[in-house]
């Protein structure tokens, strides 16, 4: 597509319930990436693919988030047994590589609220 | 310490003059950085990336990068109203972290008064 989708804009859920986000990258670019934004805070890093290599994981903050990349485009971010401080902007972006020259582009962005 | 720092503002300037906003990173191996916009309730959008040390410049942006001081810095000329938002400065990690994705700043909040 023109530019990078996500899904869904934005999500109110009950603490204690999973929720899946949906992202969908440009087209071609291999590299896509998930960070979060919290109120008036910067990007956390969560999690990030390249291709098929294994993907960096590190800045996941729990084992209730995993994030899956299937076919080397669409990526869903799963939280599982969402609390009350997982409530942010989630934002995907995706690059045509990961590599030190590549800036990305992000998509809109989904806004988890969670009650 | 942050491996990225940027003043929180906000940076507050007149119409037409230059907005100078500066970040600072910890990685002394980095070797690639950036600017993003971020508009209230929007998404960043790449406004400059800059490799080399000196200067940068593109339409009313110039982007400054010293490896030496591990400084980065973004001057806006003919500050408009428009340009209020937030900017992010971003940092690669160096190739032997093994880490590939960027490492954000928090942001500088600008505010141009017409």
């Amino acid at each position: 597509g023109a530019g990078v989708s996500q899904s869904p804009s934005n999500k109110v859920t009950e603490k204690g319930k999973d929720v899946e986000l949906r992202c969908d990258p440009i087209s071609g670019h291999t590299a896509l990436y998930w960070y979060r934004q919290s109120l008036g805070q910067g990007l956390e890093f969560l999690i990030y693919f390249q291709g098929n290599s294994a993907p960096d994981k590190s800045g996941l903050p729990s084992d209730r988030f995993s994030a899956e990349r299937t076919g080397g485009s669409v990526s869903t971010l799963t939280i599982q047994r969402t609390q009350q401080e997982d409530s942010a902007v989630y934002l995907c972006a995706s690059s045509l590589q990961a590599g030190q020259g590549n800036g990305y582009t992000f998509g809109s962005g989904t806004r988890l609220t969670v009650v | 310490q942050k491996e990225v720092e940027q003043n929180s503002g906000p940076l507050s300037v007149p119409e037409g003059a230059i907005a100078s906003l500066n970040c600072t990173y910890s990685d002394r191996g980095s070797q690639s950085f950036f600017w993003y916009r971020q508009y209230s309730g929007k998404s960043p959008e790449l406004i400059m990336s800059i490799y080399s040390n000196g200067d940068k410049e593109d339409g009313r942006f110039t982007a400054q990068l010293n490896k030496a001081s591990q400084y980065v810095s973004l001057l806006i000329r003919d500050s408009q109203p428009s340009d209020s938002a937030t900017y992010l400065c971003a940092v690669n990690a160096p190739l032997d972290t093994g880490r590939r994705a960027l490492t954000f700043g928090s942001g500088t909040r600008l505010q141009v008064q017409p």
